[in-house]
């Protein structure tokens, strides 16, 4: 089955520089990423989202690129705000249109944004 | 966006009684549910998957009997932890898909202590 593996477990970052989280998976029939956002307490947010037909996609500050045949991809996030502080999980998963999508979720990366 | 909401969002039972958590897609049919187990500073693991009208998928080590799913509508699946014991003290978090989408969106979770 799909493993995906996340790097770093906790990261710190001063406000106004870059954040960037890397993500593995094994399947190669993966072809939708999702990135989701948690803050304490709280459910997963996902905040953006990449298809496997696509290198790159951007929404503001926040960057998703993806590498099918390493099978990697990355979370890009600009300009870093102490706002952005929260655990990050990336996610894998086959999506085929007629059936429910069985997500696997990478381990989290915990981001604080220092002030 | 695709909203999904639970309830309720926090509960303390005494060891032995049952728990009945809901969670409900609020703009959008879900024709598939899915059931998260989240312990502290760990990732979510996927406890069972349910199609609406027909009985829950349970992932390998959750006790379908314990945990008891049902999807009776396009809007509503329930989540009764039977018996609940100290070690099944978790965050909860249920997410929802639509028919043909690719992206679960998540409830704000439901974090049980049972004393």
């Amino acid at each position: 089955g799909e493993n995906v593996e996340q790097h770093p477990s906790t990261l710190s970052v001063q406000e106004g520089d870059s954040a960037v989280i890397k993500c593995t998976y094994s399947d190669s029939a993966s072809n939708y990423f999702p990135w989701y956002k948690q803050e304490l307490g709280k459910g997963p947010q996902l905040i953006i989202d990449i298809r496997s037909n696509v290198g790159e996609k951007k929404d503001q500050r926040i960057a998703v690129t993806l590498n099918k045949t390493a099978k990697h991809f990355s979370l890009h996030i600009t300009e870093t705000q102490p706002e952005d502080s929260a655990v990050y999980f990336c996610a894998a998963s086959i999506s085929v249109k007629t059936s429910y999508d069985k997500v696997i979720f990478g381990p989290g990366t915990s981001l604080s944004v220092i002030p | 966006g695709a909203v999904v909401s639970q309830h309720p969002s926090w509960v303390i039972c005494k060891s032995g009684t049952s728990v009945k958590i809901e969670c409900r897609s609020l703009d959008f049919q879900a024709t598939t549910m899915f059931w998260y187990r989240q312990f502290p500073k760990q990732s979510l693991m996927l406890m069972a998957t349910s199609n609406e009208g027909s009985k829950a998928t349970y992932e390998q080590g959750v006790e379908k009997d314990k945990f008891l799913i049902n999807h009776a509508s396009l809007t509503l699946s329930t989540l009764t932890v039977t018996s609940a014991h100290p070690e099944d003290s978790s965050f909860y978090i249920c997410s929802a898909e639509g028919r043909n989408q690719e992206t679960q969106y998540f409830g704000p979770g439901t974090r049980l202590l049972v004393l």
